[in-house]
This record gives structure tokens, C-alpha cells and sequence, in this order.
């Protein structure tokens, strides 16, 4: 069964840093990796998609890097902004059409 | 485009009761897979509905169960509510039922049992 952990659980950042959130899997036979924010008490919105064959997706400040040897995934978040401040959560999905969540990283960006 | 929505927003419901939670995908998609979210935990995959089947199912037990409709909307029921099914309910639809698919995700219904 699909692992993903996310570390730190925690972070806060001076706004304008840039920063950097880990995402790790321990079956490397993923299809694809997805990166969600999701606002307290609400849904999930997608962020980045990036398939098995891919190794990186960018949009705007966002560019997530994905190492399937490894099992990693990198979400990096360019000069960082109080709006930032959400929770960041990865999801990999591998056979049987479902997606393995981690847990979270809560991010606080402080003006 | 429409998004995927939810309904309701929020319920309180008690122990032993019924409850049937609903979910319209976005527009074009013919599939859907609920989540079920504990406070300060990652969502955990019940099921995914395709064409009116269902089509994988996580740990769940069977008193959790589901519909899909015709037009690709979906029901989730969970019968004999327990404490811990209190939770952020999540349906997300996709185009297509494979693992290649990228989800888009409803505004979830938080269920309260007491």
C-alpha cells in the first residue's frame, strides 16, 4: 500500500522568502503526483499535476519537481505571500484509480 | 464550466442515524470518487464511481455505500452513523476513471455525529 508523508507539518516564513515543501512515497509506481491547498474547513483546489513521465510542472510562483526513483516530490513556492497561507497537501496515485494522501504541511506566511 | 459541487454544506447528525450526502461532478466528467477527511488528517479514498459503477474501493466498511446517476452526479450513504464518521466530506471528479486522471475537488460537507 501507498505511503506519502509530507514534512515539515509546520512551517512559517517572513512574507517575500521563498520556500520549499517535501512530499515523500514509498511505492515508486505512481502515475501521477498532485499538488491541493486547501483553506481550513474547506475544499481542495488543485494546484499542479504532474504525470509519471514528466519531472517537473510550473505555474506562476509555483514549480513542483517530481524524483520517482527517490520517491520524492518538491512543491517551491517563489517570494512567498500572506495569502499563501493555507495547507499544501500531495497525492500520488498509483493502480486501483485512487489517490494516497499525505497529511499536510500547514503553511503561515507572516506579513 | 461548472465545478464540482456539494450539498449540504454542513449536518449534525446522532449516533445510529442515516445520512446521504450529495455531489455534482463538473461539467463533462463521468467520474467520481469520495474522500472522507478526519480533522488534521489527509483525505482517505472510499470509493470511485464510473458510469453508474462503482469502481474501486478503499477501507471502508459497507455501511458506506454510493450511487451514481445518469448524469453523472453521485450520492454517498453511510448507514448506522458512528462517532467517528465525523469528518470533512470530499467528492472530486475526473475525466475518466484511470489513475492518469487529474482530480478537481468539490467544497466538501462537514458531518458532525453526536
Amino acid at each position: 500500500k501507498q505511503e506519502v508523508t509530507q514534512i515539515p507539518a509546520a512551517l512559517s516564513v517572513p512574507e517575500g522568502e521563498n520556500l520549499v515543501l517535501n512530499c515523500s512515497f514509498t511505492d515508486s509506481a505512481i502515475y501521477n503526483l498532485q499538488w491541493f491547498r486547501q483553506d481550513p474547513g474547506k475544499g481542495l483546489t488543485s494546484l499542479l499535476l504532474i504525470q509519471s513521465s514528466q519531472r517537473e510542472q510550473t505555474s506562476g510562483r509555483l514549480n513542483a519537481s517530481l524524483d520517482k526513483s527517490s520517491g520524492r516530490s518538491t512543491l517551491y513556492i517563489a517570494a512567498s505571500q500572506p495569502g499563501d497561507s493555507a495547507t499544501y497537501l500531495c497525492a500520488a496515485s498509483n493502480t486501483g484509480n485512487q489517490f494516497y494522501f499525505g497529511t499536510g504541511t500547514s503553511l503561515t506566511v507572516i506579513p | 464550466e461548472t465545478g464540482v459541487t456539494q450539498s449540504p454544506t454542513h449536518l449534525i447528525k446522532t449516533r445510529g442515524q442515516q445520512v446521504t450526502l450529495r455531489c455534482s461532478s463538473q461539467s463533462g466528467h463521468n467520474t467520481v470518487s469520495w474522500y472522507q477527511q478526519p480533522l488534521g488528517q489527509g483525505p482517505q479514498f472510499i470509493f470511485q464511481y464510473y458510469r453508474e459503477e462503482e469502481n474501486g474501493r478503499g477501507n471502508f466498511p459497507p455501511r458506506f455505500s454510493g450511487l451514481q446517476f445518469p448524469n453523472y452526479s453521485s450520492e454517498l450513504n453511510v448507514n448506522a452513523l458512528e462517532l467517528d464518521d465525523s469528518a470533512l466530506y470530499l467528492c472530486a471528479s475526473s475525466l475518466g476513471r484511470g489513475p492518469y486522471n487529474e482530480q478537481f475537488f468539490g467544497p466538501g460537507t462537514r458531518l458532525t455525529v453526536l
